[in-house]
């Protein structure tokens, strides 16, 4: 099974400033034949489901605000908020789809 | 839109089963992955297992093997998750989630599953 371990696991950042959370995954997801890393994104808040923010390591779900970006290949990869806003505070996770599926632990965010 | 509307919530003596459904509208139901996902309170995301309703055979995680059942109704575009040999530590909220091969874009409201004698 791959373990995903993100770090830290609880960030706080004032708002406007950048947040940066990390996953890093026991083996690679890279399918090298499409070139493409099996990684995903979530952002849950308290008493909802996950939503996915996104996938394929980088591309950005329709809606999701351009401050979200998700970069990294293989087996480390980073969740990147440029100018923190007060609805992003909420736990993040990361996912693997490359075998099965599983999580990372989750970083929780809060503002300092 | 695509909506997953789930069961509600279920009070279970240890021992028991539960089962939980998730009854999707909108969109294909048949050729995608319905996962379960489960979330202990104030812990994370764990998956459970998930089938594709047109294939009907289920895929589980090795945690759950013998103790997770997971099958699909393609008239009611329904999937249900039971969970037999209840312990407390099955307390938690259970999610349905709609997916491709990859991320899983939709999901269910969730139902609390709670373990109690």
């Amino acid at each position: 099974d791959i373990v995903m371990t993100q770090s830290p696991d609880s960030l706080a950042v004032s708002l406007g400033e950048r947040a940066t959370i990390n996953c890093k995954s026991s083996q690679s997801v890279l399918y090298s034949a499409k070139n493409t890393d099996y990684l995903a994104w979530y952002q849950q808040k308290p008493g909802q489901p996950p939503k996915l923010l996104i996938s394929w390591a980088s591309t950005r779900e329709s809606g999701v605000p351009d401050r979200f970006s998700g970069s990294g290949s293989g087996t480390d990869f980073t969740l990147t908020i440029s100018s923190l806003q007060a609805e992003d505070v909420a736990v993040y996770y990361c996912q693997q789809y490359y075998s099965t599926y599983s999580f990372g632990q989750g970083t929780r965010l809060e503002i300092k | 839109q695509v909506q997953l509307v789930q069961s509600g919530a279920e009070v279970k003596k240890p021992g028991s089963s539960v089962k939980v459904s998730c009854k999707a509208s909108g969109g294909t139901f048949s050729n995608f992955n319905v996962s379960w996902v489960r979330q202990a309170p104030g812990q994370g995301l764990e998956w459970m297992g998930r089938i594709i309703p047109i294939v009907g055979i289920p895929n589980y995680a090795q945690k759950f093997q013998g103790r997770v059942a997971i099958t699909a109704d393609r008239s009611t575009s329904t999937v249900y998750m039971e969970l037999s040999s209840l312990r407390s530590e099955d307390t938690a909220v259970y999610y349905c989630a709609r997916h491709p091969a990859g991320a899983f874009e939709y999901w269910g409201q969730g139902t609390l599953v709670t373990v109690s004698s």
